[in-house]
């Protein structure tokens, strides 16, 4: 157990739909940040948070949005899905941005 | 433009043989490179970070190395076993940005009986 927790581990949707990911920090890390792995493919940066304020964004589609609450859990919003927003979604975090990342086990998105 | 480069893209070996990965970046001014071993289907896990300053960091089976001053990093894996079997992924930081994380594609290894 990394400390990073993510849920759902699995979710099944139909395209058009919108989804909610979340993930809760190892306990101190106030920087919390999503990564898409599609299959195959390495991990793209898709956007930070810290301490409850947006970051850094990396490549993150409009139909995407997150946010970070006051006890530092995020959630990973997906709307408007398509097939080719199956993916991994990792989240991970960290004390400070120069420090090492955690990740946690990641939700599989299906879009059928 | 920021880049990490990772070679080779896939290895071979047979247990208990060693293997050593490459990581060429140009990420600049460089905060620190991390190695990471990614499972199929999970999470990627830490396996050591450097920062400019140092050369060499070891855990446990896995070195890693680092050149600064050619922007390369290496790391050696000795005595493979079966469970070595994974993506490894070498991440580069800039200083003090998010933005300038840049992953490499990872060298995918396979350790065979």
């Amino acid at each position: 157990d990394s400390g990073v927790t993510q849920t759902p581990k699995h979710l099944i949707t139909a395209t058009g739909q919108r989804v909610t990911l979340r993930c809760s920090p190892r306990s101190g890390d106030l920087s919390v940040y999503w990564y898409q792995q599609s299959l195959d493919q390495g991990l793209q940066f898709l956007i930070q948070y810290y301490n409850g304020e947006e970051r850094a964004k990396g490549n993150i589609l409009e139909r995407f949005s997150a946010q970070q609450f006051p006890d530092l859990h995020s959630e990973l919003n997906l709307s408007s899905l398509e097939l080719g927003d199956s993916a991994l979604y990792f989240c991970a975090s960290s004390v400070v941005e120069t420090s090492g990342y955690t990740f946690g086990s990641g939700t599989r998105l299906t879009v059928v | 433009k920021n880049q990490v480069e990772q070679s080779p893209q896939s290895l071979i070996i047979l247990e208990g043989k060693n293997c050593t990965l490459q990581c060429n970046y140009t990420v600049s001014p460089f905060s620190n490179l991390r190695w990471y071993k990614q499972d199929t289907g999970r999470g990627p896990v830490s396996l050591t970070i450097m920062t400019f300053s140092e050369n060499t960091k070891s855990n446990g089976r896995y070195t890693a190395t680092l050149d600064a001053d050619t922007k390369q990093s290496s790391l050696h894996i000795t005595a493979s076993q079966l469970s070595d079997s994974a993506s490894y992924i070498c991440v580069v930081t800039g200083y003090s940005s998010a933005s300038k994380i840049i992953f490499g594609s990872g060298t995918r290894l396979s350790i065979r009986p």
